[in-house]
């Protein structure tokens, strides 16, 4: 168990439709990574945050927005959904987002038909 | 853009020590190489990380050449649970972020 938490663990929508996946980091941990994975793509960065502030972004779709809370936990916000969207997103977290390595969650599986 | 280079795939015998190669030659004087390890669409988890000298923790030990243009990632006695892809990332101190870019991995099978 890594401590970071992904809620929900699967999401089934219909194209068009708004998703918000939510992710618990690391008690202590300071920075959170968002990662989109799918087949044909492999694991892609999206999006980081730092104590509440956007560090740095990756190949993230304007359709797609994240934000991290005062509590640390972030969400990412996922909108318009498109059949390509359906992947496996990956929140990890880290003590600094510098050299401490990064713990994954389990991910949440967002299937759209 | 992944910065190294591992086998696709490769095969182990359960009980024996895997040794897994990845080349970065471009490796710059700041960066580090990582090791993780993702089993079966779980979330990727962490192995073992170095700079320049040799480590070893519970999981593995990572040995980095001298000049730190490759590194084996060693797992001492493979189990059939070590089935997984093992991906080398080397991790740019420099970049915003410091985000983990990941590259296609070796998928290793251990087989009984």
């Amino acid at each position: 168990d890594s401590g970071v938490t992904q809620t929900p663990k699967h999401l089934i929508t219909a194209t068009g439709q708004r998703v918000t996946l939510r992710c618990s980091p690391r008690s202590g941990d300071l920075s959170v990574y968002w990662y989109q994975q799918s087949l044909d793509q492999g694991l892609q960065f999206l999006i980081q945050y730092y104590n509440g502030e956007e560090r740095a972004k990756g190949n993230i779709l304007e359709r797609f927005s994240a934000q991290q809370f005062p509590d640390l936990h972030s969400e990412l916000n996922l909108s318009s959904l498109e059949l390509g969207d359906s992947a496996l997103y990956f929140c990890a977290s880290s003590v600094d987002g510098r050299n401490s390595p990064l713990h994954f969650g389990n991910g949440t599986r967002l299937t759209v038909t | 853009d992944a910065k190294t280079t591992q086998p696709t795939s490769m095969d182990c015998a359960e009980g024996r020590a895997a040794n897994l190669p990845c080349n970065h030659s471009t490796i710059s004087g700041n960066e580090y190489v990582y090791w993780y390890r993702q089993i079966h669409s779980q979330g990727p988890q962490y192995i073992i990380h170095g700079l320049k000298n040799n480590e070893t923790n519970e999981m593995a030990s990572l040995i980095i050449t001298e000049d730190r243009k490759s590194s084996t990632l060693i797992l001492p006695h493979a189990t059939l649970r070590d089935t997984a892809v093992y991906y080398c990332i080397v991790r740019d101190l420099k970049a915003a972020g410091n985000k983990l870019t990941f590259g296609g991995g070796t998928r290793v099978l251990v087989k009984p």
